[in-house]
């Protein structure tokens, strides 16, 4: 069964409107858990590491004030994408990483796919 | 700088042997992943490598080799839902996964 559940799976909104995205892990605690951004033909682009407890750490680029992470709990993280425009379309992708007694697999969310108009 | 290789693009035929080469160069190395996804989904977890040879899972094998920086992922009996993008990945002395581009894999009848 699924290990890693997002909602929504797909969201169209206005240009200057926020989006909410959840991902949470259903098997397991995640003290860890990581967002990616995939353009269309393009690989996996990690945005943030989201740490339970305090505050997301942000790859080189990536806008911390307008991808707002929220890991308020063991099992759930949120990105808010704040006043979104059609550039910000993509794919957005969660995952949590087991530890290494199960060999640093990692899972991936289904996926939220956002379009901006 | 961190780096992974593999091609951008791959066709096989239905019931051939198809084999996706990656190479890597990183600042440590904790293990390779192998992932495939399908357009439009998430990607799924294939295999994991940390020490050197061959895994076998089923039709699909992955390979190690840590001194050539280098892992081959082979798919055998290859079938028409098999064609999908392959994506390699590495984990790297501060367990960030390093992502390769992908390989995208057609099979054709």
């Amino acid at each position: 069964g699924a290990v890693v559940s997002q909602h929504p799976s797909w969201v169209i909104c206005k240009s200057g409107t926020s989006v909410k995205i959840e991902c949470r892990s259903l098997d397991f605690q995640a003290t860890t858990m990581f967002w990616y951004r995939q353009f269309p033909k393009q690989s996996l682009m990690l945005m943030a590491t989201s740490n339970e407890g305090s505050k997301a750490t942000y790859e080189q680029g990536v806008e911390k004030d307008k991808f707002l992470i929220n890991h308020a709990s063991l099992t759930l993280s949120t990105l808010t994408v704040t006043s979104a425009h059609p550039e910000d379309s993509s794919f957005y992708i969660c995952s949590v990483r087991r530890g290494l007694a199960d060999n640093n697999e990692q899972f991936f969310g289904p996926g939220t796919r956002l379009t901006v108009l | 700088g961190q780096n992974i290789d593999q091609p951008t693009e791959m066709t096989a035929t239905e019931g051939a042997i198809v084999q996706i080469n990656c190479t890597y160069q990183t600042s440590g190395f904790n293990g390779l992943f192998w992932y495939q996804q399908h357009a439009g989904e998430a990607p799924t977890f294939l295999s994991y490598n940390v020490l050197d040879g061959l895994e076998e899972k089923g039709r699909f094998s992955s390979f190690l080799s840590r001194s050539k920086g280098y892992s081959y992922l082979l798919l055998k009996e290859l079938q028409m839902k098999d064609s999908a993008s392959y994506l390699c990945a590495v984990l790297d002395s501060n367990y960030q996964l390093i992502w390769g581009a992908g390989t995208k894999l057609i099979i054709k009848p």
